[in-house]
């Protein structure tokens, strides 16, 4: 069965870089047609999309919200992708969900079958 | 970016409730929509997607409809389980983008 956990800290201060990793297990991130996204819920708040990389192609695309700080990325060692995001601010803080995207081509439809339990980032000095 | 509107924010049922959630996209976006469920403290499970196609698992009582810029989301008979906060989700370009939510709880 494969599982996404997230992992980083869950404190950062302003100005300071966010970085979090989401670990594969059960699978490996290197088999599959799948998206690897990263998503964020701000407390009380509603689903913001920050980010993919799709590994066969290696197309990433961002949200323009956050595309000039944000970097995601895969490592296939660690089995395991990341969140990198720049220049924090107390608007940053959330919690961070990485998920797994996949198209079915018979139905011409794509959705996310699998989540992490999501990362408390708390942006503040 | 396409920007997805979703109503109403909250609303009260009951048990056996029918119940209707619409988004309205900013522009056409064929087929590519689709609807999640999240309850506190968990991460977002998928119901619907391709705008009417039920996710394996999801029980019946679910179905969504629509295409182009307006779609819906229908409970045919409220469970206990169902309330729960809904969105939509618009896959047709980049940005992804989420509708703003839609919270259901006990009238």
């Amino acid at each position: 069965q494969v599982r996404l956990q997230e992992s980083g800290p869950g404190l950062v201060k302003p100005s300071q870089t966010l970085s979090l990793a989401c670990t594969v297990s059960g699978g490996s991130i290197d088999s599959g047609d799948y998206y690897w996204t990263w998503i964020r819920q701000a407390p009380g708040g509603g689903l913001e999309w920050i980010g993919y990389i799709y590994y066969y192609s290696g197309s990433i695309d961002y949200n323009p919200s956050v595309e000039s700080r944000v970097t995601i990325s895969i490592d296939t060692s660690k089995n395991q992708f990341s969140l990198r995001l720049s220049s924090v601010t107390a608007a940053d803080t959330a919690l961070y969900y990485c998920a797994r995207g996949r198209y079915e081509f018979e139905i011409s439809g794509f959705y996310y079958d699998l989540w992490g339990q999501g990362t408390l980032v708390t942006v503040s000095s | 970016a396409i920007q997805m509107t979703q109503s109403p924010s909250s609303l009260s049922a009951s048990v056996g409730d029918r119940v209707t959630i619409t988004c309205r996209a900013s522009q056409g976006i064929g087929n590519n929509l689709g609807w999640y469920q999240q309850k506190p403290g968990k991460a977002p499970l998928v119901l619907i997607y391709g705008a009417t196609s039920l996710r394996s698992g999801v029980p019946s009582r679910f179905s969504g409809s629509g295409s182009g810029t307006d779609f819906t989301l229908t409970i045919s008979s409220l469970q206990p389980e169902d309330f729960a906060t809904y969105y939509c989700l618009h896959d047709y370009n980049y940005p992804l983008i989420f509708g703003g939510g839609t919270t259901v709880d006990l009238k």
